[in-house]
């Protein structure tokens, strides 16, 4: 069954410095999206992206953070200067084109020290 | 208006019992989505609700949408161990993106 994968599965990183999540949604999906989850909290919405744009982006996708899609099967999180706060699980989904159904990546943790 | 009450919090139960989680909202929903996420993974769908009413189920799992469509429940019968993990309730606004609710988390004694 095609999956979304999500690498890498942890990252830890320095304050300030720059990092890359990437994702490669499932292979017939267009429409992709960021959600974090902090520690024991909810899943949120960061941000989402179809036609090589974002559609929507929740107040947390500040200025530090950006997504692209280079390529044809990869989804990519960019997190400029990062902040102590950012520490959390970042999940990756996508879906069809008109259908609800969300489809999320295992996930990747994210440390900042 | 967008936040999503989820009750219980936590629930430790037995093997074999059947559990009850429930969801509400201030506002009126078009769409209502259930969703498991076991330990350090990703959450996966478990059952969409798509009217008012609508009663589905999947497996164990049954789970419907209120008629007030500001309300939804999620029940598991005769819950196993795997079963463990935190279910959230999760709707789709106008932009198809999700809001999670706080999420219920469900452990199993064997």
């Amino acid at each position: 069954e095609p999956e979304v994968t999500q690498t890498p599965s942890h990252q830890v990183t320095q304050m300030g410095q720059e990092v890359i999540l990437r994702c490669v949604p499932i292979s017939n999906h267009l429409y992709f999206y960021w959600y974090r989850q902090i520690l024991g909290q909810k899943v949120e919405f960061l941000v989402s992206f179809y036609n090589n744009e974002i559609s929507e982006k929740s107040e947390i996708f500040d200025d530090q953070f950006s997504v692209e899609r280079p390529d044809g099967s990869n989804f990519t999180l960019k997190i400029r200067s990062t902040k102590l706060e950012d520490s959390a699980m970042y999940f990756c989904a996508s879906s069809e084109p008109f259908k609800y159904e969300q489809y999320f990546g295992p996930g990747t943790r994210l440390t900042v020290t | 208006g967008q936040q999503l009450n989820q009750s219980p919090q936590s629930m430790f139960i037995q093997e074999g019992e059947d559990v009850s989680m429930n969801c509400t909202s201030s506002s009126i929903f078009n769409t209502w989505l259930w969703y498991k996420q076991d330990p350090g993974e990703g959450p996966v769908l478990l059952i969409a609700l798509y009217k008012a009413g609508e009663l589905t189920s999947n497996g164990r799992l049954t789970a419907q949408f209120g008629i007030t469509r500001k309300d939804s429940f999620l029940n598991i019968s005769a819950s196993i161990p795997s079963d463990v993990g935190i279910y959230f309730c999760v709707r789709m606004d106008s932009s198809y993106k999700l809001i999670f609710g706080s999420g219920t988390r469900l452990l199993v004694r064997p």
